[in-house]
């Protein structure tokens, strides 16, 4: 089993749709959760970084966090065809900063 | 804030010869960089960390002789293929984290390898 199961899709969704983006993990030390979005042929850009438990909202992003169920989520509000790249979560426990990358979803933006 | 950047943005070179990539932390002192290397439709794989002025760790299964990392200053690391074959063809990312105290890493453009 992998450290951390991430659905690789393809994920397609109209433009103006919710999107939920979701992460596995089995390593309960973990403490240090970021969300990246990779562009074809582009290094991944951080969306979002979260430390422990909890929500945080930037945007049109939000980041939630539940350590008990060993899962976080990403959702998009009101998705543009601009959001179409893959979406990296990543995950490192403290004082490593030895990151442990999901595969990866495909999303698509349809116009 | 936080721009790394590397260069050359893609190489094409000949079987045996050796390839040096830059990364740079454009605005602010990187004390860690990571190099990672991304297959078509897969995720990051960590390569090897490095910590300025000392010697990079290498992740298991990563050859040290073969992809040699130098981390000279705070702002600038390089990541050396030498004797490159076609199967070392690849994107190759690296990362910085800056030394804030925060556990992010910012990443460069990544930069592509084909050798012929």
């Amino acid at each position: 089993q992998k450290e951390v199961e991430q659905d690789p899709g393809p994920l397609s969704v109209p433009e103006g749709a919710i999107v939920s983006l979701n992460c596995t993990y089995s390593n309960s030390a973990f403490q240090y959760f970021m969300w990246y979005r990779q562009y074809s042929r582009k290094g991944p850009e951080l969306l979002m970084y979260t430390y422990s438990s909890g929500n945080k909202e930037d945007g049109r992003f939000t980041a939630q966090v539940d350590k008990s169920s060993k899962y976080i989520s990403l959702f998009i509000r009101d998705s543009q065809p601009s959001d179409s790249a893959t979406y990296l979560c990543a995950m490192t426990t403290s004082g490593t900063y030895k990151y442990i990358f999901g595969t990866g979803t495909r999303l698509k933006v349809l116009a | 804030g936080a721009v790394v950047s590397q260069h050359p943005s893609w190489v094409i070179c000949k079987s045996g010869t050796s390839v040096k990539i830059e990364c740079r932390s454009l605005d602010f002192q990187a004390t860690t960089m990571f190099w990672y290397r991304q297959f078509p439709k897969q995720s990051l794989m960590l390569m090897a960390t490095s910590n300025e002025g000392s010697k990079a760790t290498y992740e298991q299964g990563v050859e040290k002789d073969k992809f040699l990392i130098n981390h000279a200053s705070l702002t600038l690391s390089t990541l050396t293929v030498t004797s490159a074959h076609p199967e070392d063809s690849s994107f190759y990312i690296c990362s910085a984290r800056d030394g804030q105290g925060l556990e992010t890493q910012y990443f460069g453009p990544g930069t592509r390898l084909l050798v012929l």
